[in-house]
């Protein structure tokens, strides 16, 4: 059964940091996996999409990596604003099409 | 491409009553999602369809759980005498599968349901 942590659960930063997020999941027979950014309320925003074949994948501010081998991804978020403060989620895809979720980690950029 | 939608945004409603939600896919994606997700807590997976089969369903789907895509458009979530533990967020996602399409999955803003 597929199980996916991610640390911290919680982080605040100054505007302008550099910052790490971290996802791990226990099965690594994936077929691809999301990060999603989720708004107090709201539904869900998907970021970026990388492939099992896949190492890194980028959007704007944003880098996500893959190592399927050893079961961890990571989202960075370069030179944060207080507009990326937001819960990111993680969720890799299994073959059967659904995406299992970790809690999230809730991120606040202070100005 | 409009999004995925949902109706209704919010319903509040007494146990032991029946609710339905439904869910508006982007249009031409095959498959159709539905989660649930409580407070402080990632989404959990419900069932999901491909065209109008129902391919699979979570053992979080109880008998007083169903769901229905009759044309492989829009979906139906029903819950039957609800319970207070079944308030959450309803969340409702498409995909397109099959090439060369990558299968992202798009989230609607969801249904929130209260249970008195």
């Amino acid at each position: 059964k597929q199980e996916v942590t991610q640390i911290p659960a919680a982080l605040s930063v100054p505007e302008g940091e550099n910052l790490v997020l971290n996802c791990s999941f226990t099965d690594s027979a994936i077929y691809n996996l999301q990060w999603f950014r989720q708004d107090p309320g709201k539904g869900l925003t998907s970021l970026l999409l990388i492939q099992s074949s896949q190492r890194e994948q980028t959007s704007g501010r944003l880098n996500a990596s893959l190592d399927k081998s050893s079961g961890r991804s990571t989202l960075y978020i370069a030179a944060s604003q207080p507009g990326d403060s937001a819960t990111y989620l993680c969720a890799p895809r299994g073959n059967t099409g659904k995406l299992i979720f970790g809690q999230g980690t809730t991120l606040q950029v202070k100005p | 491409d409009t999004g995925v939608s949902q109706d209704p945004r919010h319903k509040i409603t007494k146990r032991g009553q029946n609710v339905t939600f439904r869910c508006d896919p982007i249009s031409e994606h095959n498959r159709l999602y539905w989660y649930r997700q409580t407070l402080g807590q990632g989404p959990e997976f419900l069932t999901y369809f491909q065209n109008e089969a129902q391919l699979e369903k979570s053992r979080l789907l109880s008998d007083r759980f169903s769901a229905e895509r009759p044309k492989g458009s829009f979906s139906t979530l029903e819950i039957q005498r609800t319970e207070q533990g079944d308030s959450a967020m309803y969340l409702c996602a498409s995909s397109l599968v099959g090439q060369p399409s990558t299968d992202t999955q798009y989230f609607g803003p969801g249904t929130r349901l209260t249970v008195l």
